[in-house]
C-alpha cells in the first residue's frame, strides 16, 4: 500500500512545552487525515482529523496543519500535560471510493512534570 | 460518534486453535474493517468486511485464515484460525460513522496471546 511516515518515533518534552509530530503520505488521492492517541492497553482514540479542503484545524490544545501540495501534515500540541503522554499515529485514507486507512509507525510523546 | 463493542478485550489461547472475535456497534454504519496491530507496532488492515457479501482482504491475509463475517450493519466477526505465536496482536475493529462526517473510529482492542 502506499506509504505514510511518520517523525520523530520518540518525543519528550517538559511539561507546558509544546509537542510537534509530522507525517508524509505519497498517495496523492489522499483526502482524510486522522490522528490518534493510544494509551497503553486501550484501543485507538481519534483526537482530530482534517480534510483535504482546509489547511487548518484546531480543537483547544490540538492543532493539524495539512499541505496537499507537499503532502505532509503535522499534529501541534501546546501547553503540554503529563497525560498526553502517550503513543500518537497518523493516518491517511487511501484514495478511491473505500474508507481504509494506511498508518504512520506512530510517535511516542512523553511529557515530563 | 459511534460505540464499539468487541469481544473478547484479552484472551490467551493455545497453539493450534481458532478464537472469534466479536465487534458490536450502537448504530447501522456503512463500512467495517479490522486491523491488526502487532506488539510495539503501527495499525496493519487485514480486511474490508462487507455486508452480505465476502470480506475484501489486503495483501498478506487470506480467508482461510481470518474469515470475517458480517451478517449486517451493526455487526461483525473476526476469526483467527489455527493460531501460533506470531498471531499474538491486537485486533481492532474499525467503523465510519456517517453521521459524524464519515469520521473512522476504532474499538478497544481484542488482545491475544498465543502460548
Amino acid at each position: 500500500g502506499e506509504n505514510v511516515e511518520q517523525h520523530p518515533s520518540t518525543l519528550s518534552v517538559q511539561e507546558g512545552d509544546s509537542a510537534v509530530i509530522k507525517c508524509t503520505y505519497s498517495d496523492s488521492a489522499s483526502n482524510y487525515f486522522p490522528w490518534y492517541k493510544q494509551e497503553l492497553g486501550k484501543g485507538p482514540q481519534l483526537i482530530i482529523d482534517i480534510r483535504s479542503n482546509v489547511g487548518e484545524k484546531k480543537d483547544q490544545r490540538i492543532a493539524v496543519t495539512l499541505n496537499k501540495t507537499a503532502k505532509h501534515f503535522s499534529l501541534h500540541i501546546t501547553e503540554t500535560q503529563p497525560e498526553d503522554s502517550a503513543v500518537y499515529f497518523c493516518a491517511a485514507k487511501r484514495g478511491g471510493s473505500g474508507y481504509a486507512l494506511n498508518f504512520g509507525k506512530g510517535t511516542s510523546l512523553l511529557v515530563t512534570p | 460518534s459511534a460505540v464499539i463493542s468487541q469481544k473478547p478485550s484479552r484472551d490467551i489461547c493455545q497453539r493450534g486453535t481458532s478464537l472469534t472475535i466479536q465487534c458490536q456497534v450502537d448504530s447501522q454504519v456503512t463500512m467495517m474493517f479490522w486491523y491488526r496491530q502487532q506488539p510495539g507496532q503501527s495499525l496493519t488492515l487485514i480486511a474490508t468486511a462487507n455486508q452480505g457479501s465476502e470480506a475484501t482482504y489486503e495483501s498478506g491475509f487470506v480467508i482461510d485464515k481470518f474469515p470475517i463475517s458480517r451478517p449486517n450493519l451493526t455487526f461483525s466477526t473476526l476469526t483467527v484460525s489455527n493460531m501460533s505465536p506470531e498471531d499474538s496482536s491486537i485486533y481492532l475493529c474499525s467503523v465510519i460513522d456517517s453521521t459524524s462526517g464519515n469520521t473512522i473510529y476504532f474499538g478497544e482492542g481484542s488482545w491475544l496471546t498465543v502460548v
